[in-house]
């Protein structure tokens, strides 16, 4: 069955530390794997996409990468403004229309 | 461009009611896909509609129905709504090329059942 683990569950980071986020994944055939950023009461603001182990993607401060079996959001020298949840995705591979999602990590970031 | 729109974007109805939701898609743009967000569960896909057609449907019992109009505009009806319906309905536009596509979300509805 086709799964997505994102950990930790919530982070809490003082302004201008860095760390990573983890999302594992189980699918029969990955045909790509993308980043969500969450506000609060909003929609899922699209950051990325990795479509093979060993891309990168960089944005602003953060950067996704991908091996074959997980994906890491690395967060560099975060500002409170980063504060959100972070969702991964993975399209079903008998469906490519439906996203399967982790649960999320919900990032703060404190001055 | 204009992204993707929903209305209303907050709705209050009680058990029994029933409720229409509405979605448009990324203008030009004819994909539409659904999905119900809630504190237990997460992003949960609902159905997925392409040129007025339904083509996939998420686990979701009969009283969640959805439908297309020509004009790529989308509506997703829940029927003899429950309490656990409570929860943050999602719509996204599929954009891209296949294989390479990717789901664009609007800011979503709302939904308290009281």
């Amino acid at each position: 069955e086709d799964q997505v683990t994102q950990s930790p569950e919530a982070l809490r980071l003082q302004e201008g530390e860095s760390s990573s986020l983890n999302c594992s994944y189980t699918v029969s055939g990955l045909r790509g794997l993308f980043w969500y950023r969450q506000d609060p009461g909003k929609g899922p603001e699209f950051l990325f996409t990795l479509y093979s182990a060993g891309e990168e993607k960089e944005k602003e401060r953060l950067k996704a990468t991908l091996t074959k079996k997980e994906s890491f959001l690395h967060i560099t020298a975060p500002k409170p403004e980063d504060s959100a949840t972070y969702l991964c995705a993975v399209p079903s591979y008998y469906n490519t229309d439906k996203l399967i999602f982790g649960t999320g990590t919900r990032l703060q970031v404190f001055p | 461009k204009a992204g993707v729109t929903q209305t209303p974007r907050y709705l209050i109805k009680t058990r029994g009611q029933q409720v229409t939701l509405s979605c448009s898609p990324i203008s030009g743009h004819r994909s539409v896909s659904w999905y119900q967000q809630t504190p237990g569960q997460g992003l949960q896909f609902l159905f997925e509609y392409f040129s007025e057609t339904q083509r996939n449907k998420g686990n979701f019992p009969g009283r969640f129905s959805g439908r297309q109009f020509s004009n790529s505009r989308s509506e997703m009806n829940v029927s003899t709504l429950e309490l656990g319906d409570s929860a943050l309905y999602l719509c996204a536009s599929r954009v891209g090329t296949s294989g390479k596509e990717t789901q664009y979300f609007g800011p979503g509805t709302r939904l308290l059942v009281l």
